[in-house]
């Protein structure tokens, strides 16, 4: 069972968008909606944001949208902030009870 | 709202067994809505799923630690517990107890406990 492969680092100017690409496998992604992410200011727990790919629970901002294509599943922040400055991690479903988290990967806000 | 709290001894000898509660309130841990877990996260590195626990006391463990991992439930106490056996300095992270509801995902965390292997 490893990691999901993400972007260590990924950078945008105020009120672009950028994408956070998380690569898996056949054994999950490829073969799950069960895709999850979540977001982690410095020095706090993580905060879903998406769930199912592309479900984002109440009280998420609608500039984060999330989507699934073959073994990858992606991110979307649109309309960059300030505010969206920290780690974020998808998490896949990976059969059998178990699931899988992403390196992570750092946004920074220009 | 569900809320989930972390207690542990901040420092562990290596080779020593961690044990880790988390109390949950707001809510009942016997509750067929959520699965009850635990994830870490080394200094400076990625979130590991670690395992999760039904109320009934149905468990599913990360293959890489099966072998040193055991959690249990106490309903009485509103509580789940992790074991971790053997640590090693590899261990040193913060841990964090989860819910895992219906929306398929970990919506709900404690703030996180920050575990430290060393003699």
């Amino acid at each position: 069972q490893s990691a999901l492969t993400q972007p260590a680092s990924v950078s945008g100017s105020p009120g672009q968008s950028i994408t956070i690409s998380c690569t898996g496998t056949s054994s999950d992604i490829g073969s799950y909606r069960v895709v999850s992410w979540y977001q982690q200011l410095p020095g706090k727990a993580p905060k879903l944001l998406i769930s199912d790919v592309n479900e984002r629970p109440s009280g998420v901002s609608n500039r984060f949208s999330g989507s699934k294509s073959g073994n990858t599943a992606s991110l979307t922040i649109s309309g960059l902030q300030a505010e969206d400055e920290a780690d974020y991690y998808c998490c896949s479903y990976a059969g059998s009870s178990t699931y899988v988290f992403g390196t992570g990967t750092k946004v920074t806000v220009l | 709202q569900l809320q989930l709290q972390e207690s542990g001894p901040g420092l562990v000898k290596p080779s020593e067994t961690l044990s880790l509660t988390c109390t949950v309130s707001g809510g009942s841990i016997s509750t067929s809505t959520y699965y009850w877990g635990w994830i870490r996260q080394p200094p400076g590195k990625g979130l590991e799923w670690i395992g999760t626990i039904f109320y009934t006391g149905t468990t599913h463990y990360n293959p890489s630690l099966k072998s040193r991992v055991t959690r249990s439930v106490d309903t009485s106490k509103n509580q789940f517990s992790l074991n971790l056996t053997s640590v090693t300095a590899a261990d040193t992270g913060v841990y964090y107890c989860v819910g895992y509801g219906d929306a398929d995902a970990f919506d709900v965390w404690g703030q996180g406990t920050l575990i430290t292997v060393s003699s």
